[in-house]
């Protein structure tokens, strides 16, 4: 069983249009996150969610929207996409532990998103 | 400004020790530093995480000083499997900010 999961592994659209990008864990964690990896690598946070509840929300354009139906999923829909969207977006989950916020976290295996 | 502070690349040989360090200033003092590792066309993978001292579990060693402004990850005695992209990741006091160090390529050679 995968603990991670994104769907779809690729997505390739056209510049205007709106996607989105579903992430599930079955690890019984309560903090989820979504990263963006661009060209040269380079990691970002983008949203955590703890409990469906918001907790980071980084810099990012309002196009892009996460939605929390439950502890197990963190969806990330993007509007109006634009050829600078372009990446791997990573999805993960951790457990948090006391005054631990943040320990181990579980990354999916991305979704690269290619806007044209 | 917060900032995680990585070398971009490493060089090793099969057999030596691999020591990376990551530099982090003004870091949440209750929470880990930890560390992953990348492989291409993969998802991070955690190696170890640690909040003071010296931590070891069977792949890695983690030292943080005192003043917990730097980490070092030691990988004993790579193998070729262990070429990949190494990244650490603290949580800043600046509105607990996570954020991940540029990655550390490592290439072992044999």
């Amino acid at each position: 069983d995968t603990a991670v999961s994104q769907t779809p592994k690729y997505l390739v659209t056209q510049m205007g249009n709106d996607k989105s990008i579903k992430c599930e864990q079955n690890l019984g964690h309560d903090t989820m996150y979504w990263y963006k990896q661009d060209s040269k690598k380079f990691l970002k946070i983008m949203f955590s969610y703890n409990n469906k509840e918001l907790i980071i929300n980084e810099t990012v354009p309002n196009r892009f929207s996460p939605k929390s139906p439950d502890k197990a999923h963190l969806n990330l829909h993007i509007n109006s996409l634009e050829l600078g969207d372009s990446a791997v977006y990573f999805c993960a989950s951790s457990q948090r532990t006391g005054t631990r916020s943040y320990n181990e976290q579980f990354f999916g295996p991305g979704t690269r998103l290619t806007v044209l | 400004l917060a900032k995680t502070t990585q070398p971009i690349s490493m060089d090793s040989y099969e057999g030596q020790e691999v020591n990376i360090t990551c530099s982090h200033n003004n870091i949440a003092t209750n929470d880990y530093i930890t560390w992953y590792q990348q492989f291409p066309s993969q998802g991070p993978r955690f190696i170890i995480q640690g909040y003071k001292t010296k931590v070891t579990n069977e792949v890695a060693s983690l030292f943080i000083p005192a003043d917990r402004k730097s980490s070092t990850l030691s990988l004993p005695r790579v193998s070729l499997s262990d070429t990949a992209v190494y990244y650490c990741l603290p949580r800043y006091n600046q509105g607990g900010k996570l954020i991940f160090g540029q990655g550390t390529e490592l290439s072992v050679k044999p």
